[in-house]
């Protein structure tokens, strides 16, 4: 039983280049999260999607995309990275009917 | 502004020495108060949800609690094992389970 699963575990950036983060989940939840975290500060929300399709910005997008185009896959795209995107970035994804949370083990960038 | 405060930021303890941990929210249209643990270089770990003031809610040694205006994650009797950061977070997007996160609080527990 997989769960949430991201790739890659850790990434090192110029400034200026882009890159996806990968998450996909084998548990058919329909809703999916994207957080960063950084030190000393609380998850902070980037994109949520309720499904297949649909997707929405959360506290902190500027700077990112993502798109859902199957139940399993929610990736997110960096087009220009800054330093500012240094973080560690975290997938989630839920079940219908439920409001817990289920967490990746994240993914470590930094942008130099 | 929905907000969510935890203190302390840091918490050291004995073994067996128990304590408690708080997260004071201010959350329009709160729809669940979330607990989670989260061990150094992965994810957070789902612990409890607690709806209405006055819920409790128990596993092993730890019990959260919920009033109209804060909850208390109450440790008692913890192990070493019990080390972690442990975050609170409130669901203020309805049934879109939208969440916003504390800063957390280190727990150190020394044998």
């Amino acid at each position: 039983n997989a769960g949430v699963t991201q790739t890659p575990k850790f990434r090192i950036l110029k400034i200026g280049q882009s890159m996806t983060l990968q998450c996909t989940q084998d548990m058919n939840h329909n809703y999916m999260y994207w957080y960063r975290q950084d030190p000393g500060m609380g998850l902070k929300l980037i994109y949520y999607s309720v499904g297949a399709g649909i997707t929405d910005k959360g506290e902190v997008p500027n700077g990112y995309n993502v798109s859902r185009s199957t139940t399993e896959d929610f990736p997110l795209r960096l087009e220009l990275a800054a330093p500012s995107q240094t973080s560690v970035y975290f997938c989630a994804s839920s079940p219908p009917g439920e409001d817990i949370q289920y967490f990746g083990a994240g993914t470590r960038l930094s942008v130099l | 502004e929905d907000q969510v405060t935890q203190s302390p930021e840091a918490l050291r303890l004995q073994e067996g020495e128990s304590s408690s941990l708080n997260c004071s929210y201010t959350v329009s249209g709160l729809r669940g108060l979330f607990w989670y643990r989260q061990d150094p270089g992965k994810g957070p770990e789902f612990l409890f949800t607690l709806y209405s003031a006055g819920e409790e809610k128990e596993k092993e040694r730890l019990k959260a609690t919920l009033t109209k205006k804060e909850s208390f994650l109450h440790i008692t009797a913890p192990k070493p094992e019990d080390s972690a950061t442990y975050l609170c977070a409130a669901n203020y997007g309805g049934a879109t389970n939208k969440l916003i996160f504390g800063t957390g609080t280190l727990l150190a527990v020394q044998p």
